[in-house]
């Protein structure tokens, strides 16, 4: 099984700061196969990222991913009030499919 | 547009049986794999398994075999999670979400069922 250690647990930055969310594999994710979600207080998640850089339908040009190999980052290029959220990032490169623990993004 | 709408919250008492529901519209569901993740109070995203509703072929996460059922029906386009006997450690939120073609990850998610055992 892929274990996925996201970091830092918490990160609380200003609004139009810029932030850098990591996904580290306990082994290599090849093909990049590592997806990122948003999941807002009290909703479902929300697919941001695939392909570990390819965005989402819809999803916003301030949000990129990068990566491969074992390490991973989102990073938020300008951060809006409504991007507070937890954000995920998963694998798909083997059963049983995995989820990192989760970064919560705070406003100041 | 591509919708997954889920059965309400439900309160149940240990040793209950329950079955939540997931109904799909908006795409062809018979040919994307649905897949059920679950969200225990204030924690993160756990795989469940994954059915395919075309045939019912369904991949259980190891941790949850034996523990779940999921099954589909095609005809009304809905897929299930199913107990015969809930425990406490059941509480959570469980999700319903559409799998991409030939990629397992998760393009739309249902709203959420909260399962309450207590």
């Amino acid at each position: 099984e892929i274990v996925l250690t996201q970091s830092p647990g918490t990160l609380s930055l200003s609004p139009g700061e810029r932030a850098t969310l990591s996904c580290r594999a306990s082994q290599s994710v090849p093909n990049r196969y590592l997806a990122w979600y948003q999941q807002k207080p009290g909703q479902a998640p929300r697919l941001l990222i695939y392909d570990a850089s390819n965005r989402a339908t819809g999803i916003p040009d301030r949000f990129s991913g990068s990566g491969s190999g074992t390490d991973f980052t989102l990073t938020i290029s300008r951060l809006e009030p409504e991007d507070l959220a937890v954000y995920y990032c998963q694998q798909y490169v083997s059963s049983p499919l995995t989820f990192g623990g989760g970064t919560k993004v705070e406003i100041k | 547009e591509v919708q997954l709408v889920q059965s309400g919250a439900e309160v149940k008492k240990p040793g209950e049986s329950l079955k939540i529901s997931c109904k799909g519209s908006g795409y062809s569901f018979t040919t994307h794999w649905i897949g059920w993740v679950r969200q225990m109070p204030g924690k993160g995203l756990e795989w469940m398994g994954t059915i395919y509703p075309g045939d019912s072929d369904t991949r259980y996460n190891p941790s949850f075999q034996g523990q779940v059922t999921i099954s589909a029906d095609k005809s009304i386009s809905a897929a299930y999670l199913q107990w015969d006997s809930l425990k406490a450690s059941d509480t959570a939120m469980y999700y319903c979400a559409k799998r991409v073609v030939n990629k397992e990850l998760f393009d739309y998610w249902g709203q959420g069922t909260l399962v309450t055992v207590s």
